[in-house]
């Protein structure tokens, strides 16, 4: 099946620190969601991309839809400390499923 | 926002013991989901559920695993008789017909302990 490779897979910034992840798959995908999870907590959708070359901002987020389809980067601005967590990409494969990245788990330090 | 509601939050079980875990998706969603997150991994597939019957599921979806919607809104994943590789999160998930706006929603899961 599809698969996603998520980079990098953890981070260690400053507060205030601009943050850059990407996801990458060998094979196309035609949407592709950013989601960011709390501990002990579910997947929560940050970002929704639907078409390729799309540029889409959500506050200080920003995702972009490769041009190929075949990648995806999430960045975070002026970072603060609650957007510590893990921070997953994802596609539909198929009709039906959502394969994710492995995630990349940011952590912040004040 | 509508939420996908799960329940319980968290259950500890007894190796061998059936578990069900219990979801309200989005009431006007149509694909539902089951996925787990073994602690320190990334989520997983294993099953999803259109129109009444099971469309897909992954080869962690055996047969000790079984799901249902009995009514209009719950829709449960049942382990028959659980091991203590079943120990993780179990997330629910709904979507529309149409994949746009907020696609896929997760509910906040389940954490299940299986001693």
């Amino acid at each position: 099946g599809q698969q996603l490779n998520q980079s990098p897979q953890s981070m260690f910034i400053q507060e205030g620190e601009d943050v850059s992840m990407n996801c990458t798959s060998s094979s196309i995908f035609n949407t592709w969601l950013w989601y960011k999870q709390d501990p002990g907590e579910g997947p929560v959708l940050l970002i929704a991309l639907y078409k390729a070359g799309e540029l889409t901002s959500n506050g200080r987020l920003t995702a972009q839809f490769g041009i190929t389809r075949k990648d995806s980067f999430l960045n975070i601005s002026a970072s603060i400390p609650s957007d510590v967590g893990i921070y997953f990409c994802a596609g539909p494969q198929g009709a039906q499923k959502l394969v994710f990245g492995q995630g990349t788990r940011l952590t912040i330090n004040p | 926002e509508p939420e996908v509601t799960q329940t319980p939050s968290h259950q500890v079980t007894q190796m061998g013991q059936e578990v069900i875990l219990r979801c309200v998706p989005i009431s006007n969603h149509l694909y539902f989901y089951w996925y787990r997150q073994i602690l320190g991994q990334k989520v997983e597939f294993l099953v999803s559920f259109y129109n009444n019957e099971i469309s897909e599921k992954s080869e962690i979806f055996d047969d000790q695993f079984s799901v249902e919607r009995p009514d209009g809104s719950n829709f449960t994943l049942k382990i028959r008789s659980t091991k203590l590789e079943d120990s993780a999160m179990y997330f629910c998930a709904s979507r529309p017909f149409l994949l746009t706006g907020r696609g896929y929603t997760f509910g906040s899961g389940t954490r299940l302990t299986v001693v």
